[in-house]
């Protein structure tokens, strides 16, 4: 079992369109979790941080629900700029340097 | 602010030639570092993770392997590349502490001919 899966998609959505995208984790012991963001030919960039009680940052908000093991991320009013590959991350349970990355999920914002 | 500097950007290499990318990070002791490879259309693989200089652990077995000569400094190197060696490949550093997130270079992308 992977210890991160996702939705690969592709999503389409239209612009200024809500789009929400989950992962799954398989290690209910997972200290931190983040979404990153990856354009296409580019390296993965950290969009932002999951807190327990879920947070925000402008359009973007994240959250994460510790007993059915998943965390989400919601984009609001979809820009053309958003469009890019999504990818959930999970460090590991115990002390090592171990983070786990989900495959990504693409999403592309249509004009 | 710390920083991560990875080169060369692109490289072509024939079959069987030697490889050796280089990765050094700025504004930060004793990082964790990584090399990772990604393949067209797929996800991340992790290859090699370092705590400290000198310790390697590597996740997957195959002709290429990874030093760090120095604390911030970490090389992934191959004797003979193969055609399955062509990618892009990653560099990432990760400060101490099981909440910080890591930190990609700007990658490099290897085309074998």
């Amino acid at each position: 079992r992977k210890e991160v899966e996702q939705d690969p998609g592709p999503f389409n959505v239209p612009e200024g369109a809500t789009v929400a995208f989950n992962c799954t984790y398989s290690n209910s012991a997972s200290q931190s979790f983040f979404w990153y963001r990856q354009d296409c030919r580019k390296e993965p960039k950290l969009l932002m941080s999951v807190y327990s009680s879920g947070n925000e940052d402008g359009r973007f908000t994240a959250q994460l629900n510790r007993a059915s093991q998943y965390i989400s991320l919601l984009i609001r009013d979809s820009k053309l700029s958003d469009s890019a590959t999504y990818l959930c991350v999970v460090t590991s349970a115990v002390q090592t340097p171990l983070l786990f990355f989900g495959t990504g999920t693409r999403l592309t914002v249509i004009p | 602010s710390q920083t991560i500097h990875q080169w060369p950007a692109t490289l072509v290499q024939p079959v069987g030639s030697p490889l050796s990318l280089e990765c050094t990070v700025e504004g930060t002791s004793n990082p964790n570092l990584y090399w990772y490879r990604q393949a067209a259309g797929r996800g991340l693989q992790l290859l090699f993770y370092s705590v400290g200089i000198g310790q390697i652990s590597s996740e997957v077995p195959q002709n290429l392997s990874a030093s760090r000569p120095q604390d911030r400094q970490f090389i992934l190197s191959s004797k003979k590349l193969l055609l399955s060696d062509s990618g892009f490949y990653l560099c990432a550093w990760r400060g101490a502490g099981s909440n910080q997130p890591q930190h990609f270079g700007d990658g490099t992308r290897l085309s074998i001919l």
